[in-house]
């Protein structure tokens, strides 16, 4: 029984590149969530997905950052003309019903060079 | 605007001793707790968790404390062990939040053996 698959692990992108964000959820769950961790910060929600559809994207930057939850395949967060600052750590999550806990995938390490 | 507080950055205890981890909130919405333990590179790792109708919850050598007048909670570790050695992230949400988690910036658990 796998867990949260995400992928890849590390992500160096140059200035004005695209970076793409893979993350599959544990078997049987429908609920994703991103989350994202600058340097000496917690993590920091960035949106809510079910399948097809965006529940809360109100942690989302406003432009560049897109995220999707196809009916089939991954969850997709993709970043637009990354800058500097993007440069983090992306952790994605799922979880099988409302309220239940969260289990984290290992995260993929964003550098934007 | 922190709505979950971990004010204390760091904490280093005895192999053998109790570790007390603390946690602040603000929002009074918050209704279940939970506690992430976090290794580095690798991503959090649920713990333990309470909701707002109890004030402890224990699970093994983990125990989680919430007051609720004074908006704070508490992990103990008891006895701690080198393996407890890690960050942790104490988060919470709101009933019908869809497990949409607010994170404090982490404490690092140091056991010295």
């Amino acid at each position: 029984n796998a867990g949260v698959m995400q992928n890849p692990r590390h992500l160096v992108r140059r200035r004005g590149q695209e970076a793409r964000l893979r993350c599959s959820p544990m078997k049987g769950h429908s609920h994703v969530y991103w989350y994202r961790q600058l340097p000496e910060e917690g993590l920091k929600f960035m949106v809510y997905l079910q399948k097809e559809n965006i529940i809360d994207e109100s942690g989302m930057p406003k432009e560049r950052f897109s995220a999707e939850f196809p009916k089939e395949g991954p969850s997709i967060l993709r970043i637009q003309q990354v800058v500097r600052g993007d440069s983090a750590a992306y952790f994605c999550a799922s979880s099988g019903t409302l309220n239940t806990e969260a289990f984290f995938g290992q995260g993929t390490r964003l550098t934007v060079v | 605007d922190q709505q979950v507080k971990q004010n204390s950055p760091s904490l280093s205890v005895q192999e053998g001793r109790i570790s007390i981890l603390n946690c602040d909130y603000t929002n009074s919405m918050f209704d279940y707790f939970l506690w992430y333990k976090k290794y580095p590179a690798e991503g959090p790792t649920f713990l333990i968790s309470i909701s707002s109708i109890k004030d402890k919850n224990e699970d093994g050598r983990f125990t989680v404390f919430l007051n609720k007048s004074a908006k704070h909670l508490s992990l103990h570790i008891v006895p701690s062990q080198p393996g407890d050695s890690a960050v942790y992230f104490c988060a919470a949400s709101t009933t019908g939040a869809n497990s949409k988690l607010t994170f404090g910036k982490g404490i690092t658990l140091s056991v010295r053996p």
